[in-house]
C-alpha cells in the first residue's frame, strides 16, 4: 500500500553535531523525493529534493542521498544550529501523472545549544 | 505578496455547521491540493486538481467537497462538521512534478 516510513520520530543533537533522518518508500515507481521543514505553527517548506536519476544532492549544510535498490533515502544536516529545530517530513511521489506525494510521519529535531 | 494564500487562518465552529476554506495561488502552477494535518502532525492528501480537473480524490467523507473555479483557486467546503474534522488544512500548489508550495494553513476547531 501507500507507505513512507520515517525514522526516528524524535531526534536531539548538540549544536554543531550532525543529524540524519531516514525514510523508506514502498512504490518502486516513485521518482521524486522532497524534504520539508515545518516550524511550530508554520507551513511545511521545501528544503531540498532529489529525483530518482541522482544518488546524492547537497545544498550548503543539508544533503539528501537516495538508494533506489533498497528504496531508502536520507536527509543529512551538518553543523546543526538551534534554528534547525523543527519537524522534518520526507515524501515520495506515488503513481504517475497525479503529482501525489505520500508523506512520512515526521521527525521532530531538537538542536540543543 | 504571498504565493499560496488561504483564508481563514482560524475557524472555530459548532458541530453540524457548514464551512468553507478558500485558497489562491499566484505562482502560475497547474496543480493544487488539499492536505489534512491531524494532531499527530500526519499530512494526508485529500484532493488534487490539475487545471480545474479533479485528479485525486482520496477516501474522504462526502461531506468534503472541493471546487476549483479556475487553476489559481481551490476551495474546500465541509458540510455537517464533526468533532473529528478538527485539524489543520493546508492548501498547496505545484508545477507538474516539482515540490509543493504550501499555504499557511487553516486551523479548524469543531466544538
Amino acid at each position: 500500500g501507500e507507505n513512507v516510513e520515517q525514522h526516528p520520530s524524535t531526534l536531539s543533537v548538540q549544536e554543531g553535531d550532525s543529524a540524519v533522518i531516514k525514510c523508506t518508500y514502498s512504490d518502486s515507481a516513485s521518482n521524486y523525493f522532497p524534504w520539508y521543514k515545518q516550524e511550530l505553527g508554520k507551513r511545511p517548506q521545501l528544503i531540498i529534493d532529489i529525483r530518482s536519476n541522482v544518488g546524492e544532492k547537497k545544498d550548503q549544510r543539508i544533503a539528501v542521498t537516495l538508494n533506489k535498490t533498497a528504496k531508502h533515502f536520507s536527509l543529512h544536516i551538518t553543523e546543526t544550529q538551534p534554528e534547525d529545530s523543527a519537524v522534518y517530513f520526507c515524501a515520495a511521489s506515488w503513481g504517475s501523472g497525479t503529482y501525489k506525494y505520500i508523506f512520512g510521519t515526521g521527525t521532530r529535531l531538537k538542536v540543543l545549544a | 505578496d504571498t504565493a499560496v494564500s488561504q483564508t481563514p487562518k482560524y475557524l472555530v465552529t459548532q458541530m453540524g455547521n457548514d464551512k468553507s476554506i478558500k485558497c489562491e495561488q499566484n505562482l502560475g502552477h497547474d496543480t493544487m491540493y488539499w492536505y489534512k494535518q491531524d494532531s499527530k502532525k500526519f499530512l494526508k492528501i485529500m484532493f488534487s486538481y490539475n487545471n480545474k480537473e479533479l485528479i485525486i480524490n482520496e477516501t474522504v467523507p462526502n461531506r468534503f467537497s472541493p471546487k476549483s473555479p479556475d487553476k489559481a483557486h481551490l476551495n474546500l467546503h465541509i458540510n455537517s462538521l464533526e468533532l473529528g474534522d478538527s485539524a489543520v488544512y493546508f492548501c498547496a500548489s505545484s508545477q507538474r512534478g516539482d515540490g509543493y508550495t504550501f499555504g499557511s494553513g487553516t486551523r479548524l476547531t469543531v466544538v
